[in-house]
């Protein structure tokens, strides 16, 4: 089976830094990229999916990039609001991997 | 609207059996794979199997294969997930979520359902 890591595990930033996580899967998943957004105690969200497009009502400062093993995603500027937990998935064939997560907070 | 709404928080013993639902409502219920997504305490998602209600076609994840079991009546727009002997590990919240449009990922989840193995 596919394997799905992050990077970092988290991290901490400013109000208004930018921010990039990155996923990698261990064999190509042709763009089937899904990130999700889980704020504490709260339902997961997906923000992203086919690697780069936007789900609806998410805000642009959010961003998706990546292809083939490799992908990332960005937060162009980051608000108190984006403290959260954040989860790329696989959705090519199952199993539907999820990556094991990173943490952002704010410094 | 598109919604998903699980069952409540479930609190058993370790060998009972548990059967938690998921109904959707505001699409075609039928058409759509619904997935399940289990968090244990503090830790990540976990992708657990796959039904498209329309004709109970399943994946499994090789880590919870044999160990639960998925299942779906389209005609009252519900999904299940269930345990034939719970274990303490089985301690979790465990998510219903939607599979979108082909090419979107899990679009819509449910409010998640707590169940607590404890003896």
């Amino acid at each position: 089976d596919i394997q799905m890591t992050q990077s970092p595990s988290s991290l901490s930033a400013s109000v208004g830094d930018r921010v990039t996580i990155t996923c990698r899967a261990s064999q190509g998943i042709n763009n089937y990229l899904a990130w999700y957004q889980q704020k504490p105690g709260k339902v997961p969200q997906l923000l992203i999916y086919a690697a780069s497009t936007l789900q609806s009502g998410v805000p642009s400062r959010f961003s998706g990039g990546g292809s083939g093993t490799d992908f990332t995603l960005t937060i162009s500027s980051l608000q108190p609001e984006d403290v959260a937990t954040y989860y790329c998935q696989k959705y090519n064939s199952a199993p539907f991997t999820f990556g094991p997560g990173t943490k952002v907070d704010i410094k | 609207e598109v919604h998903l709404v699980q069952s409540g928080a479930e609190v058993k013993k370790p060998g009972e059996s548990l059967k938690i639902s998921c109904k959707g409502s505001g699409y075609n219920f039928a058409t759509y794979w619904i997935g399940w997504v289990r968090q244990m305490p503090e830790k990540g998602l976990e992708w657990m199997a796959l039904i498209y209600p329309g004709d109970s076609d399943t994946r499994y994840s090789p880590s919870f294969q044999g160990q639960v079991t998925i299942s779906a009546d389209k005609s009252i727009s519900t999904a299940y997930l269930q345990w034939s002997s719970l274990k303490a590990s089985d301690t979790a919240i465990y998510y219903c979520a939607r599979r979108g449009q082909p090419g979107i990922a899990f679009d819509t989840w449910g409010q998640g359902t707590m169940v607590t193995v404890s003896s």
